[in-house]
């Protein structure tokens, strides 16, 4: 069970928006710590999409969206294209215990 | 380029050890904190360990606490996780990362490790 929480999958068609949601806790994304984004096609090294909450690495598209608000953040891609169909996964860091690095359990996007 | 490669996977019985070597190339090694991060077969990624620039801090995963130790040798720019009582479970592919400000910029293509029972 991971310590943020994602919507196993979403869909949406071509051109369509999509939100992907990542809900923490008072120990992570609720204690301010900043969320990041990463998008993982099967086979090949994970990609940084979204650091620091709403920032774009270059290179990233601008139909790559994010935002944190309270205890959760999103992940918002507009205008669906068949390349952006991949596993989606939000990354926080939680100062419970010792500390530790956490992911949320992963969001697999279908492009119908 | 810039680039980090992991090496040393391989497959071994449960209970055994392994050791992981994350080669780095092209910037400067010793400055940044280096990770580990795996993904189980069917899983999602799961954090595993963390070691700061100049090795004086480490922090690790409550599921690899007391089994497994990260270390590094920045005169070879070299990241290490010995792994020692494996278990089924740990099966998955390794990546080394490099953390800026918390989060992972720059990622390995992984090493593949499958504990068998």
């Amino acid at each position: 069970q991971s310590v943020l929480t994602q919507p196993p999958s979403v869909s949406g068609a071509p051109g369509q928006r999509v939100i992907i949601s990542c809900t923490g806790s008072s120990s992570s994304i609720g204690a301010g710590h900043d969320v990041h984004w990463y998008q993982h096609l099967p086979g090949t090294v994970p990609k940084l999409l979204i650091r620091g909450n709403n920032n774009r690495p270059s290179g990233v598209p601008d139909r790559f969206s994010g935002s944190k608000s309270g205890t959760s953040a999103s992940l918002a891609i507009t205008g669906l294209q068949a390349e952006d169909e991949a596993d989606y996964y939000c990354q926080s860091y939680d100062s419970s215990l010792s500390g530790s690095w956490v992911f949320g359990g992963g969001t697999r996007l279908t492009v119908l | 380029q810039v680039q980090l490669m992991e090496s040393g996977g391989g497959v071994v019985q449960a209970g055994g050890s392994l050791r992981l070597s994350c080669a780095a190339s092209r910037f400067a090694f010793g400055t940044y904190g280096m990770h580990w991060v795996r993904q189980g077969p069917g899983k999602g990624l799961e954090w595993v360990a963390f070691i700061r620039y100049a090795g004086g801090k480490k922090q690790s995963a409550e599921s690899v606490k007391g089994r497994f130790t990260i270390s590094r040798d920045n005169s070879k720019n070299t990241l290490y996780l010995q792994m020692n009582s494996l278990r089924p479970e740990d099966t998955a592919v390794y990546y080394c990362a490099r953390d800026l400000d918390g989060y992972f910029d720059l990622w390995g293509r992984g090493t593949l490790v499958t504990v068998s029972s």
